[in-house]
């Protein structure tokens, strides 16, 4: 078990549907991160939040929708999504790298497999 | 800027022989780098990491790399592959500051009994 849980594991969802993707960690992490992962493309960074602020957004649709509330919870919403956002998503944690800890690796969560229809 | 290169989508090998998954990399800065682990539906494992002490790293499930300054290499090596090794490899560049973490496009791992 790797400290880093998603739910759902699976998501069916119409595009007029509204969603969230949860992912929490155990890991004591103040950084979490959302990745997607399409068959036969590049995994793609999507946000990141170190201390619960938002430091990346790598030109996302609006349609994808970070929540952070604490350093342990991270949320994904999505709404009118579109066949091609269905990917296995992932979340990451880490420790913030000015911690000063030697120890920054990302640890990753089972994902969470999107399909649209 | 940060960059990775992993030069074979795919490589094959029978049981019990060596395994190499080969890994260059471009960076500004003193990197760490990375190596994790994919199976089918699953989340990524690390398998291991370099952070600027010794330049062999050894990993877990015998797995190992070594950091090559010189030549910007940090390729993957096991002696022996077992079947339960076939998955997707990433090997990861990150520099020492922030929080960014650059992935190659994976090797796929077959393992022939």
């Amino acid at each position: 078990e790797t400290g880093v849980t998603q739910t759902p594991r699976h998501l069916v969802m119409g595009m007029t549907n509204k969603k969230s993707l949860k992912c929490e960690q155990h890991l004591g992490h103040n950084a979490m991160y959302w990745y997607k992962q399409s068959a036969k493309k590049p995994l793609e960074l999507m946000f990141v939040y170190n201390f619960k602020e938002q430091t990346e957004n790598n030109s996302v649709p609006s349609r994808f929708s970070p929540e952070c509330p604490n350093s342990s919870h991270l949320f994904l919403h999505l709404h009118t999504l579109q066949p091609e956002d269905s990917a296995l998503y992932l979340c990451a944690s880490s420790q913030e790298r000015s911690s000063g800890l030697d120890s920054y690796e990302q640890y990753f969560g089972p994902g969470t497999r999107l399909t649209v229809t | 800027a940060q960059s990775v290169t992993q030069l074979d989508s795919h490589v094959s090998v029978s049981e019990g022989t060596p395994v190499l998954l080969r890994c260059n990399y471009s960076s500004s800065y003193s990197p760490s780098l990375f190596w994790y682990v994919q199976h089918p539906n699953k989340g990524l494992q690390l398998l291991l990491k370099y952070t600027s002490a010794a330049t062999l790293v050894k990993g877990i499930n015998g797995f190992e790399a070594e950091f090559k300054k010189s030549e910007t290499s940090f390729h993957l090596t096991k002696p022996s592959a077992h079947m339960s090794d076939a998955a997707e490899y990433f090997c990861v560049v990150s520099q020492n500051t922030g929080n960014q973490f650059y992935f190659g496009t994976g090797t796929s791992l077959t393992v022939i009994p």
